[in-house]
């Protein structure tokens, strides 16, 4: 199986920040590479497919980027309704997995 | 809009069974292969098991391979998951979620909201 690891785990940041998330494959992937965001309690939810494209109706403050095995995920202007977990998933081959999740708290 | 709603979760002893379905609507399911996710307590996201658009084709994750079957009704726009020989393990809420495409990718487009599934004596 293919491992996806993300980094930092957890990180504090503040209105406006502009934070990013990496996710880095233990394989080349392409760029068969997703990102969701939940919320506590909430189910995940679709924000990138194709490492760079976003699903319908997320905001463009969300963008995606990379390919191979190291990819990012950045937040332009962190606000109050982006604090959430956010995780990335390979779909290159089966099983899909996904990262550990990074945790993105109000500093 | 797309829906996903799960029902069928609750507290089961070890060993039992439990089916889960989910209820479609919003787009044309028996276009769309359909997926289940869980997620332990605490824990991050596992791929289940998939089914394609018409049931034809059926995978699963290896620790559930044997115990699980995944199963559609597309007359009735619905999802199954029933779960067998069920483990402590297996405790975690399940979502359905939707696949992007008409060929099965392994990207979810959409989630329903969850059904939690305990296994405790």
């Amino acid at each position: 199986d293919i491992q996806m690891t993300q980094s930092p785990s957890s990180l504090s940041a503040s209105v406006g920040d502009r934070v990013t998330i990496t996710c880095r494959a233990s394989q080349g992937i392409s760029n068969y590479l997703a990102w969701f965001q939940q919320k506590p309690g909430k189910a995940p939810k679709s924000l990138i497919y194709a490492a760079s494209s976003l699903q319908s109706a997320v905001p463009s403050k969300f963008s995606g980027s990379g390919s191979g095995t190291d990819f990012t995920l950045t937040i332009s202007s962190l606000q109050p309704e982006d604090f959430a977990t956010y995780y990335c998933q390979q779909y290159f081959s089966y099983p899909p997995t996904f990262g550990q999740g990074t945790k993105v708290e109000i500093k | 809009q797309v829906q996903l709603v799960e029902s069928g979760g609750g507290v089961v002893q070890p060993g039992r069974s439990l089916r889960l379905s989910c209820a479609a609507s919003g787009f044309t399911f028996n276009k769309y292969g359909m997926h289940w996710v869980r997620q332990a307590p605490g824990k991050g996201l596992e791929w289940v098991a998939v089914i394609s658009y018409d049931g034809s084709n059926k995978y699963y994750e290896d620790s559930v391979r044997g115990r699980f079957t995944i199963s559609r009704d597309n007359s009735k726009n619905t999802l199954y998951l029933q779960m067998n020989s069920l483990r402590a393990e297996d405790t975690a809420v399940y979502y359905c979620a939707k696949d992007r495409t008409t060929v099965v990718s392994y990207y979810f487009d959409y989630w329903g909201q969850g059904s939690l599934v305990t296994v405790s004596s």
